[in-house]
């Protein structure tokens, strides 16, 4: 079966440029989120997706930015690149069903590296 | 603030034991979910437990869920090498919030 699509797996970027993070979902789920991981922490959520309209924001730099197109699959922009931002970004997808975030389905994840 | 807040931090256990985690949380929640994840990988679902269950299985999987005191703990049984990862849990708050919210995870190490 179709897992979430994450690309690319590794990402290199030098302070103060700019990287593009790109997530497909799961055929037909209907919500995205976006989480960043640093080493050893949890996943901190950035940002999500209700049928390609944002839905809910963490705390998400204003360097950031995510939109989901129209066929379903989501990017997520970072501009001016802090070595703090070097970390593992995690896209999941999963189907809302009765009002609930249930089982989200993650991708191997985007590990970014800013030197 | 952290909606879950797990313990303990780190586990060392032999194969064959039993492992068991908690996690605490702050709000009123639909359902708390455990993940695992290897390290540097993907995390994976592995069970669901809703707001008005107490108890779950799944295979070497047992989940419970005290809404009383907003806490849930995942055991796992008879564990194996394989088993070695760590775990979350994360909570779907019920105020209608579209995101699942991490604890801090448990990084279990099952030795052979």
């Amino acid at each position: 079966a179709a897992g979430v699509i994450q690309s690319p797996r590794h990402l290199i970027k030098e302070k103060r440029e700019t990287a593009t993070l790109k997530c497909y979902p799961i055929p037909r789920h209907d919500t995205v989120y976006w989480y960043q991981q640093g080493p050893g922490q949890d996943p901190q959520f950035l940002i999500s997706f209700y049928e390609k309209m944002q839905s809910d924001k963490g705390s998400i730099p204003d360097r950031f930015s995510a939109q989901q197109f129209s066929d379903y699959h989501s990017e997520l922009n970072m501009s001016s690149l802090e070595l703090g931002d070097s970390a593992l970004y995690f896209c999941a997808s999963s189907l809302l069903t009765r009002g609930e975030n249930t089982e989200a389905f993650f991708g191997q994840g985007t590990r970014l590296t800013v030197v | 603030s952290q909606q879950g807040e797990e313990d303990p931090q780190a586990l060392s256990i032999q194969e064959g034991e039993n492992a068991t985690m908690n996690c605490s949380y702050k709000t009123s929640i639909n359902n708390l979910q455990w993940y695992r994840q290897n390290s540097g990988r993907g995390l994976v679902h592995l069970i669901l437990i809703r707001s008005n269950e107490r108890e779950k299985h799944s295979g070497r999987l047992r989940v419970t869920l005290d809404t009383s005191k907003k806490s849930s703990s995942l055991l796992i049984t008879a564990s194996r090498a394989a088993d070695t990862a760590s775990y979350f849990c994360a909570t779907d708050a019920s105020y209608n919030t579209d995101k699942l919210i991490f604890g801090t995870g448990t990084r279990l190490q099952v030795f052979p």
